[in-house]
């Protein structure tokens, strides 16, 4: 079934640094999802991009759509260490799928 | 904002044990998912609920595993003779319509087989 694979794995920076996480996929979709997961807690929605859209802006997170090198991009600017947390991925499995999957993730780290 | 609710938090059995994980998804939400993660590893999709019938499952929703929504509010996972690696965090979560693909997720069962 359709995953994301999102890289780096682990990312440390400092506060007030940004961060920029991928996201690569196999085939088509009609849209992706991002997420962040705090420790040991429920995964929560950051943002949705569809197909027919390159770039959304949510706060301090845009996010990149490229549907022909099949990538997206996530960035947080102006990092706080509130922004510790792992981000994934998410894309339904297939048409008319219900199966919304979740890559790896990325474990991000913000120092103070 | 309206919540994902799960019951319990945290649920110890010993192995071949049954047991019962509750959920109360938002209220206009019409999908409703589960999913585990085993420590340290990725979220898994289990199975997916929609009009009073599984829609989806996945590979480790065996016969061990069933779904119910017994009422109006209540989404329920039971694992019938639970196994040590059935131990994992258990997240539902549901979303509202056609069209607006957005999960909202519970915090979470943390599910302890002895």
């Amino acid at each position: 079934s359709q995953q994301g694979e999102e890289d780096p794995q682990a990312l440390s920076i400092q506060e007030g640094e940004n961060a920029t996480m991928n996201c690569s996929y196999k085939t088509s979709i009609n849209n992706l999802q991002w997420y962040r997961q705090n420790s040991g807690r429920g995964l929560v929605h950051l943002i949705l991009i569809r197909s027919n859209e390159r770039e959304k802006h949510s706060g301090r997170l845009r996010v990149t759509l490229d549907t022909s090198k099949k990538s997206s991009s996530l960035l947080i600017t102006a990092s706080r260490a509130a922004d510790t947390a792992s981000y994934f991925c998410a894309l339904y499995s297939g048409a008319g799928s219900y199966q919304l999957t979740f890559g790896k993730g990325t474990k991000l780290s913000v120092i103070p | 904002e309206p919540e994902v609710t799960q019951t319990p938090s945290h649920q110890v059995t010993q192995m071949g044990q049954e047991v019962i994980l509750r959920c109360v998804p938002i209220s206009n939400h019409l999908y409703f998912y589960w999913y585990r993660q085993i420590l340290g590893q990725k979220v898994e999709f289990l199975v997916s609920f929609y009009n009073n019938e599984i829609s989806e499952k996945s590979e480790i929703f065996d016969d061990q595993f069933s779904v119910e929504r017994p009422d109006g509010s209540n989404f329920t996972l039971k694992i019938r003779s639970t196994k040590l690696e059935d131990s994992a965090m258990y997240f539902c979560a549901s979303r509202d319509r056609v069209g607006n693909e957005k999960l909202f997720f519970g915090s979470g069962t943390q599910l302890s087989v002895l």
